[in-house]
C-alpha cells in the first residue's frame, strides 16, 4: 500500500537559519501538496505540484517535486519565529485527491 | 467567505459508547472528507465523499465507523461502540469538485476525541 515517509522528523533552527523538509513516496504520485499545521490548529494547505521536475516558489518557501514524482521538498529560506509548526506532504497517487499524509516534520524556530 | 464548521469542539466518551461527529463543508464545495489524526501523526483519510456519494472509504473501520452526508451538503461521522484507540481529532475538510482541477482541501478546526 501506499507509504509516504518525511524525514527529519523534528528540526530545531536557529531564527534566520535555513530548513528543509523531504517527502519519500513508496509509488509513483499523481500530484503531491504540502500543509502546515500550527500547534493546536488544524492543516492549512500551501501548494500543490503536479509536474515532473516541477519547482514552485512562495516568498522564502521553495518547494520541489521529483522527477519520478516520487520524492518532494520544502525548503525554507532564513526561516522566522512564524515558521513555527508541523509541514505535511500529502501524496495523491490517483488524482482523485484522496490523500495519504505524510508523517509531517516539526520546525521548532528558536528567536 | 465562512470556513468549515465542525461540533463538537471536544467529546469525552467511555469506551463502548456511541458518538457522532457533525460538519458543515464551506458553500459550494462538493468534495467532503473526514480524517483521523491521532497524537503525532499525520491525518489519515477515513472516509471522501463527492456530492453525496462515497469516493473512497478503504481506510474507514466499517464494523464501528459510518458516515453519511444525505443532502451532499452537511456530514456525519459516527463511532458505535467506541475503542480506547479512537481517541483522537477527527477533522472534516472540503475541497472544490475535482471537476474544477481545484484539489486545496480547507480543514474544519477538528473534534477531540477522548475515549477513557
Amino acid at each position: 500500500g501506499q507509504q509516504v515517509m518525511q524525514i527529519p522528523q523534528y528540526q530545531h533552527v536557529q531564527e534566520g537559519e535555513d530548513f528543509t523538509t523531504y517527502c519519500n513516496s513508496s509509488t509513483t504520485l499523481s500530484n503531491i501538496q504540502w500543509y502546515k499545521q500550527r500547534p493546536g490548529g488544524h492543516p492549512v494547505f500551501l501548494i500543490q505540484l503536479v509536474k515532473s521536475g516541477e519547482v514552485k516558489k512562495q516568498k522564502r518557501l521553495t518547494f520541489q517535486f521529483g522527477e519520478a514524482k516520487k520524492n518532494s521538498s520544502l525548503h525554507i529560506t532564513a526561516t522566522q519565529t512564524t515558521d513555527v509548526g508541523t509541514y505535511f506532504c500529502a501524496a495523491d497517487q490517483t488524482g482523485a485527491n484522496n490523500l495519504f499524509f505524510g508523517t509531517g516534520t516539526r520546525l521548532t524556530v528558536i528567536p | 467567505e465562512a470556513g468549515v464548521a465542525q461540533s463538537p469542539r471536544y467529546k469525552i466518551i467511555e469506551k463502548r459508547q456511541s458518538v457522532a461527529f457533525w460538519c458543515n463543508p464551506i458553500s459550494g464545495h462538493a468534495t467532503l472528507y473526514w480524517y483521523q489524526q491521532i497524537l503525532g501523526q499525520g491525518p489519515k483519510l477515513l472516509i471522501q465523499f463527492q456530492n453525496n456519494g462515497v469516493v473512497d472509504d478503504s481506510q474507514l473501520p466499517k464494523d464501528r465507523f459510518s458516515a453519511e452526508r444525505l443532502k451532499g451538503v452537511d456530514s456525519t461521522l459516527k463511532i458505535q461502540p467506541a475503542k480506547l484507540e479512537d481517541s483522537a481529532v477527527y477533522l472534516c475538510a472540503s475541497s472544490l469538485s475535482l471537476r474544477t482541477g481545484s484539489y486545496e482541501q480547507y480543514f474544519g478546526p477538528g473534534t477531540r476525541l477522548t475515549v477513557t
